[in-house]
């Protein structure tokens, strides 16, 4: 119940393509649904988030959608650029002690090749 | 202003050693986390700290890993009898407590036990 689930584990793009990274949950307590960006050596830096009462947010070249019937959410980079070539990772917020602690996904390592 | 700062950034120590990880949060954000990311892995919450108390231990893998904050400020983290399985990257993220609810991570230490 306090999973959440990340796909693909790594993703492939040509330069001005769209990427699409897949998350999915169960547990329907979650109130708060972040997107995470690291380089190689650096702490996660906060990219894009989203509550369950909204369907979509989009901030630049990047988008989440938001599908709760479903319970699954995804990231959408547009116009992929060399430089967003890192490790993505989805997380949830909340749950049954609401903490605020997040629960992450596996991350998916994008390449973005030129 | 100054963003989540850890140290020391790497820390290589033999196994049955003591390590100390210190975090200092940004200023003014009362709610602290620890995260571990082993290897290729997503991260692992460790624990939650609301001002200098801790409500949510339960990331904690075992009794050798004990952590305390003071001042509402700096934490730290101490491992006993580090074991190689310890190994990882071990990240500080710090928030507000009443929202919004984004947490910024600290650059990580990285721990190699020998």
């Amino acid at each position: 119940q306090q999973q959440v689930k990340q796909s693909p584990q790594s993703l492939i793009v040509q330069k001005g393509g769209i990427s699409i990274i897949n998350c999915a949950y169960e547990n329907t307590a979650f109130d708060y649904f972040p997107w995470y960006q690291q380089f190689p050596g650096k702490g996660p830096a906060l990219l894009i988030a989203i509550r369950p009462d909204v369907s979509e947010k989009k901030e630049g070249r990047f988008t989440i959608s938001f599908n709760k019937s479903a319970k699954q959410f995804s990231l959408h980079i547009m116009d992929s650029q060399p430089g967003d070539s890192a490790t993505y990772f989805c997380a949830a917020r909340g749950g049954s002690s609401n903490t605020g602690k997040l629960i992450f996904g596996q991350g998916t390592t994008l390449q973005v090749k030129p | 202003g100054a963003g989540v700062s850890q140290s020391p950034s790497n820390k290589v120590t033999e196994k049955g050693k003591d390590v100390e990880l210190r975090c200092d949060p940004i200023s003014g954000h009362t709610a602290l986390y620890w995260y571990r990311q082993s290897l290729g892995q997503g991260l692992e919450f460790l624990i939650y700290f609301q001002g200098n108390s801790a409500p949510d231990k339960s990331g904690l893998p075992s009794d050798r890993f004990s952590a305390e904050r003071t001042g509402g400020s700096v934490s730290t983290l101490t491992i006993q009898r580090t074991q190689q399985e310890d190994s990882a990257v071990y990240l500080c993220a710090s928030s507000l407590v009443d929202g919004p609810y984004e947490q910024y991570f600290g650059p990580g230490t990285r721990l190699t036990v020998t």
